[in-house]
């Protein structure tokens, strides 16, 4: 059974630049979502994906926002770039029944300068 | 107020010792209940996971709810080296929705 990965591990980016991260889910999972983890916070949820919908978003701008595809994988983009973005950015796959719960990949840490 | 309070620590204990950690939550309405541990740089492993109010142990982890104080602890017993990490509790109304987080618990182990 192949865990959740994300690519790439690691970025850097410039203020106002755009940014798409990557996340393939567990086998057998149809549900994603993603997170932000600030240095030294917990993570802070920003949406979740079942079945190619968005279903629920947290308290971020419109600027952060994603995709998932038929196979489940999924896509966060974030535009226009602050350094308040620069986190380690966390997805999570689920099988979307209210008794699971969420395995987190690696993680991809984006610096903004 | 933060949804979740957890004490960041950092907390350092000698090998051997039993190690309690804890949060406590406002939302009434949060039925799930999770710890998860991260080592650096890395993405949390998901240790225990509880529906409700009791306890559940897995080897030498307890985790114990108290919905009534809303209040969650995780207790390690003849903690390791390699249980240096950090702690996150997390918690939910549904399992499979959107996890709440406290701050992790910074965690060193000395030999």
């Amino acid at each position: 059974e192949t865990g959740v990965t994300q690519s790439p591990t690691h970025l850097i980016k410039t203020r106002g630049q755009q940014v798409t991260l990557r996340c393939s889910s567990q086998s057998g999972h149809n549900t994603v979502s993603w997170y932000q983890q600030a240095l030294g916070q917990g993570p802070q949820f920003i949406f979740q994906y079942y079945r190619e919908e968005e279903n629920g978003r947290g308290n971020f701008p419109p600027r952060f926002s994603g995709l998932q595809f038929p196979n489940y994988s999924s896509e966060l983009n974030v535009n226009a770039l602050e350094l308040d973005d620069s986190a380690l950015y966390l997805c999570a796959s689920s099988g979307g029944q209210p008794t699971d719960t969420q395995y987190f990949g690696p993680g991809t840490r984006l610096t903004v300068l | 107020q933060k949804e979740v309070e957890q004490d960041p620590g950092p907390l350092s204990v000698p090998e051997g010792a039993i190690v309690s950690l804890n949060c406590t939550y406002s939302n009434s309405a949060f039925q799930y209940f999770m710890w998860y541990r991260q080592y650096s740089r890395k993405g949390p492993e998901l240790l225990m996971y509880t529906y409700s109010s009791g306890n559940k142990e897995d080897g030498r982890f307890t985790a114990q709810v108290d919905k009534s104080s809303k209040y969650i602890s995780l207790f390690i017993r003849d903690s390791q080296p390699s249980d240096s990490a950090t702690y996150l509790c997390a918690m939910s109304e549904s399992g499979a929705q959107k996890l709440v987080f406290g701050q992790g618990t910074r965690l060193t182990i000395n030999p």
